[in-house]
């Protein structure tokens, strides 16, 4: 079984602290990918990576970095947080090499920014 | 880039009832079609998929779904709901040579009622 695990599931940061989330992958999977979700404008993708030390942005990357040093992790930085970055982040990885391929999604982080 | 619609944020359904969720993507390219349930507080996990091949594709929990290329849809239905069901359900789409980018719609919200 595909397993992706986020390192927290409810978080709660002050605003202008930096913020990590942690997302590790178990099956060798060459993409991940970092989106946020918000009621009503569904999964936006922040940034996505194809492989180590690679990164993509999404369609909302402003605020936001990436970091993937090792292939099995890859991490999301709130370089200083802001109460419009509370959100439920929802980390994600495939293999590659073909569009078809599903996504594996973890449980998700819930952050709130006070 | 692809557009996805889901033209309902809610649907309620009296159990074993049946159901259609709707989900329509703007670009007559080829494309790979996916469907996502979320329960609450957890991540996306795949119902189904179509890649190619026959335009009915039947997923897990009962779930299938008809792609229609001239209407650029692909519902997803199920004839008889159960209380389990109650769950956020996601529409995506890729495009081939994209990279595994996936395309999500705003989610429909699914309540079935006892």
């Amino acid at each position: 079984d595909v397993k992706v695990t986020q390192s927290s599931r409810y978080l709660v940061k002050r605003t202008g602290e930096k913020v990590f989330l942690e997302c590790v992958q178990d099956m060798d999977h060459e993409n991940m990918f970092w989106y946020r979700q918000d009621p009503g404008l569904g999964l936006r993708l922040i940034y996505f990576s194809y492989d180590v030390k690679m990164k993509e942005k999404g369609d909302i990357p402003e605020g936001y970095s990436v970091s993937r040093e090792k292939k099995e992790r890859f991490s999301l930085i709130l370089e200083s947080a802001s109460t419009n970055q509370t959100s439920m982040y929802l980390c994600a990885s495939s293999l590659a090499g073909q569009s078809s391929y599903e996504q594996y999604f973890g449980p998700g982080t819930r952050l709130t920014v006070t | 880039a692809q557009s996805v619609t889901q033209l309902d944020s809610q649907v309620p359904v009296f159990e074993e009832a049946p159901v259609e969720l709707r989900c329509n993507y703007s670009s007559s390219v080829s494309v790979y079609l996916f469907w996502y349930v979320q329960y609450p507080n957890q991540g996306l996990q795949l119902l189904l998929k179509y890649l190619s091949g026959s335009t009915l594709v039947k997923g897990i929990n009962g779930f299938e779904a008809e792609f229609n290329k001239s209407q650029t849809s692909f519902h997803l239905r199920k004839p008889s709901v159960h209380i389990s069901d109650t769950a956020e359900y996601f529409c995506a789409v890729s495009e081939p040579n994209t990279g595994n980018q996936f395309y999500f719609g705003t989610g429909t919200s699914l309540t079935v009622i006892p």
